[in-house]
């Protein structure tokens, strides 16, 4: 199956700083999603994006299919992105997601 | 909309007990999943399903057992709970699969004694 590796494992900023999330994964995809976990455990969905860059407010994301790699940009962070990010990946016609491990951020105040 | 629905929140189960995990979403959605979550190890696929009747394995089947009557609903059974399968589990649901985001419910959270 689809590798997926996330990095780096763990993040700490100070408020207002920005940073960049980084996806590999090993084969082809046709679906890539980018999940925030918060600190009471509910997934929320940030992106999909199989390709291409799109932006929502502080954050955005790029895809490099033919690299096989994906971005996720948070700018001037708030102590409410704490938590968890997932990269998750699907192929073929169902396209089962598979998930990394997370990147775990701390954003202090 | 209430989105992702599960029940219960919280379970507390002896080994070798049964039970079944409720999902019910209300966006129409024809792909819907069932993840558990397990320290370090990220989400992990147990079954899934892309319409009423059609269900399928994902990575970590063994132990539970779903079916898929309606559109809506998408129950995961444990046939003989063990304390392996102490967990978080989360029933996800997307309108296309490969098409579209994947939407969560909230979580439950199962002990296994």
């Amino acid at each position: 199956g689809i590798q997926v590796e996330q990095s780096p494992p763990d993040l700490i900023l100070q408020e207002g700083a920005n940073s960049t999330l980084r996806c590999n994964f090993s084969d082809s995809v046709n679906n890539l999603q980018w999940f925030h976990q918060n600190p009471w455990g509910q997934l929320i969905n940030l992106f999909y994006i199989p390709s291409g860059t799109k932006q929502n407010g502080r954050l955005s994301a790029t895809t490099v299919a033919t690299e096989r790699y994906s971005l996720l940009y948070i700018s001037s962070s708030q102590t409410t992105d704490s938590g968890v990010y997932f990269c998750a990946v699907g192929a073929g016609a169902n396209s089962k997601l598979t998930f990394g491990k997370g990147i775990t951020l701390s954003v202090r105040p | 909309n209430a989105g992702v629905t599960q029940t219960p929140k919280f379970q507390v189960l002896k080994t070798g007990q049964s039970m079944t995990l409720q999902c019910a979403q209300d966006m129409n959605h024809e792909y819907m999943s069932w993840y558990r979550q397990d320290p370090g190890m990220g989400l992990r696929l147990i079954h899934y399903s892309v319409g009423a009747g059609i269900t399928d394995q994902g990575e970590v089947p063994n132990g539970y057992n779903v079916s898929r009557s309606t559109t809506e609903d998408f129950p995961l059974r444990l046939l003989s709970a063990a304390p392996s399968q102490t967990s978080v589990y989360f029933c996800a649901s997307s309108p296309i699969h490969y098409r579209g985001r994947e939407y969560f419910g909230p979580g439950t959270r199962l002990t296994v004694l």
